[in-house]
């Protein structure tokens, strides 16, 4: 079965670094999503994108980050300058966006920043 | 705006018990409503879904009927098993290329 799948596993960054997490979204899906879990607490909302531009974002999501997609298939996630609070499980996710196409989720990348 | 509450975690059973796991939902409209799974160390999986006022979504023995009367979306195990150790999220999505909302998950352990 295709898998959505992020790269890397696990970054560690220094405070005030850039970080790019990056994701291959499943090949015939229009629709992208980044979603964050800081440990232990719920699944957050950052941002979706479809058509080359963003359609809907959270108040998480402020102008140090960013999304892409580079080239057909990959997508990825942009932290200017990291902060402590950024440590987290980031997922990428992608659909059809039809109505029997959930979102498919990767395995998540860990960010740390120390 | 929309919103999932699921029973606080964590939840620990021993193996073949009855499992239930509460999940109410907030909607403006008529959303599909999702149960995810989360093993450790691994990421989201879908579990099992409806998309209409009492469908039953079911998958590896879990199943949750979908009850607009009382915007619920239980999930429930007869017998479950030591592998069934995870976390579980309720979640909705008020449209098919619309987000997905999640609850705040529940923990499950399943004890030998």
């Amino acid at each position: 079965e295709p898998e959505v799948t992020q790269t890397p596993s696990h970054q560690v960054t220094q405070m005030g670094q850039e970080v790019i997490l990056r994701c291959v979204p499943i090949s015939n899906h229009l629709y992208f999503y980044w979603y964050r879990q800081i440990l232990g607490q719920k699944v957050e909302f950052l941002v979706s994108f479809y058509n080359n531009e963003i359609s809907e974002k959270s108040e998480i999501f402020d102008d140090q980050f960013s999304v892409e997609r580079p080239d057909g298939s990959n997508f990825t996630l942009k932290i200017r300058s990291t902060k402590l609070e950024d440590s987290a499980m980031y997922f990428c996710a992608s659909s059809t966006g039809t109505g029997d196409s959930p979102l498919h989720f990767g395995n998540g990348t860990r960010l740390t920043v120390t | 705006g929309d919103s999932v509450t699921q029973m606080e975690g964590p939840v620990t059973l021993s193996e073949e018990a009855f499992l239930t796991i509460n999940c109410t939902y907030t909607a403006t409209g008529y959303p599909s409503l999702f149960w995810y799974v989360q093993y450790p160390g691994e990421g989201l999986q879908l579990l099992l879904k409806a998309t209409k006022a009492d469908d039953k979504g079911s998958n590896k023995g879990f199943e949750a009927t979908y009850r607009k009367e009382t915007t619920s979306f239980h999930l429930e195990k007869g017998s479950v098993q030591v592998s069934d150790s995870a976390v579980y999220f309720c979640a909705l999505s008020d449209r098919a290329d619309d987000k997905i909302i999640f609850g705040k998950g529940t923990r499950l352990h399943i004890l030998p």
